[in-house]
């Protein structure tokens, strides 16, 4: 298996600019998480899906953040309009269903710079 | 969301040292994992405890979760260069969901 595969890896864009995150998670996984990477915050929930049905998203920071997930293998992140303090590290995980002992699979991660 | 505060915040130490990192909070966890980011790259699970006072060993590295079930900490022996690493803690949300500690970055000089 590839593993979680986040894309793209790096995105430079425009303070205003809208930016879609993309995450294929592992096939077969049933859970689904975005996480935020920050020096200052450290790695925050952003959101989890399971089944593709979004349970919490209490750690949205603001309502220019929305996140799909149509289809088991497939998930957007989507920032509009963007500012430079979304600059940031977007990691998505996905786990098996199991419990929640069950070892999370990270992507490599979307570097996120707004200007 | 849980906190969970780890400490140190940075450890930079010469290779054959030991040191700990600990994972501290108020909470009461099912169970906490503990993971190691390399630069570039995501999380990458190191172990899972579930029982309380329970320890695990990987290869120099000595897991242990609190008796209580609220703390954890990390022991690695005769630390070496591929040790160096951004050290996360992970406790259980109520749900399936995961929160992830302040982290420890390590520095293994050689």
């Amino acid at each position: 298996d590839a593993g979680v595969i986040q894309s793209p890896r790096h995105e430079v864009t425009e303070m205003g600019q809208e930016v879609t995150l993309r995450c294929k998670p592992i096939s077969g996984h049933n859970s689904l998480f975005w996480y935020r990477q920050t020096m200052m915050r450290g790695l925050e929930l952003l959101i989890y899906f399971n089944n593709n049905v979004p349970i919490d998203d209490s750690g949205m920071p603001e309502d220019r953040f929305s996140a799909k997930m149509p289809n088991a293998s497939f998930s957007t992140l989507k920032i509009q309009p963007s500012e430079p303090r979304d600059s940031a590290v977007y990691f998505c995980a996905s786990r098996r269903a199991g419990g929640w002992s069950t070892e999370a699979f990270f992507g490599q991660g979307t570097r996120l710079t707004v200007v | 969301t849980q906190l969970l505060e780890q400490s140190p915040q940075f450890l930079s130490i010469q290779e054959g040292e030991n040191l700990t990192v600990y994972c501290n909070s108020s909470s009461v966890f099912s169970s906490l994992q503990w993971y190691r980011q390399e630069p570039g790259e995501g999380p990458v699970l190191l172990v899972t405890v579930v029982t309380g006072g329970e320890v695990k060993k990987l290869k120099r590295l000595t897991f242990q979760f609190g008796d209580a079930r609220k703390d954890s900490s990390l022991h690695i022996t005769a630390a070496q260069p591929g040790d160096t690493g951004l050290y996360l803690c992970a406790g259980a949300g109520t749900g399936n969901q995961f929160y992830f500690g302040t982290g420890t970055s390590l520095t293994v000089i050689p």
